[in-house]
């Protein structure tokens, strides 16, 4: 049932390792997002994807790299963590349409909590 | 580039009573979403109200609602009759509006910190 899901929920792992974030909707949503989370709690967009197209790159090191099988899919691969990489990770979902009256909230997973030691 | 500013990085309140958290934004745009989002102790990112900017109406959700100035690009949030179950962190959120079928994203104010004290 759950809406936007991800996977691990808790993810520690050595520095210079890859790692992968997964993330589902089943909302029917068209755009999807990854937004980090530090340690002071600020929320900030790293990647936006609609219909599996990436619409939003903010400057993010290149070592992160989104995929979106589908348009239910947007994934969140890692290569070579750093110390710095330790946040938590939200993947979240929204639906545009043509019309800026229709519903536009962002559905959130429960988070990635990433520590790299 | 758009910015949201909470001014107020702790509050708190006592059981039944009500409370405001501040929220400013800057922005040229002139059609945009505001909302605010409370994340528990669970991590997990919840819609509390949201306010679209053509409507002049304030927002409300039971016992949430909104003051939404646009001219001044104020958008606080009231809570009326707290709960334990409302301490949280706070979060002003900022969206413009964007053409065709795609999404903005959320810019995010810093958060305010609300302890409800029984």
């Amino acid at each position: 049932d759950t809406a936007v899901s991800q996977t691990p929920k808790y993810l520690v792992t050595q520095m210079g390792n890859d790692k992968s974030i997964k993330c589902e909707q089943n909302l029917g949503h068209d755009t999807m997002y990854w937004y980090k989370q530090d340690s002071k709690k600020f929320l900030k967009i790293m990647f936006s994807y609609n219909n599996k197209e990436l619409i939003i790159n903010e400057t993010v090191p290149n070592r992160f790299s989104p995929k979106s099988p589908d348009k239910a899919h947007l994934n969140l691969h890692i290569n070579s963590l750093e110390l710095g990489d330790s946040a938590v990770y939200f993947c979240a979902s929204s639906q545009g349409t043509g019309d800026y009256r229709m519903n536009t909230e962002a559905f959130f997973g429960q988070g990635t909590r990433l520590t790299v030691v | 580039a758009q910015t949201v500013t909470q001014s107020q990085p702790e509050m708190s309140v006592q059981e039944a009573e009500t409370v405001t958290l501040s929220c400013t934004y800057d922005t040229s745009e002139n059609n945009y979403y505001l909302f605010w989002y409370k994340q528990p102790p669970s991590r997990q990112m919840i819609l509390v109200i949201r306010q679209e900017a053509y409507k002049q109406q304030n927002a409300t959700e039971n016992r949430f609602s909104v003051n939404f100035q646009k001219a001044a690009k104020s958008f606080s949030l009231k809570i009326s009759d707290s709960q334990l179950g409302d301490t949280a962190m706070y979060f002003c959120a900022f969206m413009k509006r964007t053409g065709g079928g795609s999404q903005g994203n959320l810019i995010f104010g810093k958060g305010t910190k609300l302890s409800v004290k029984p």
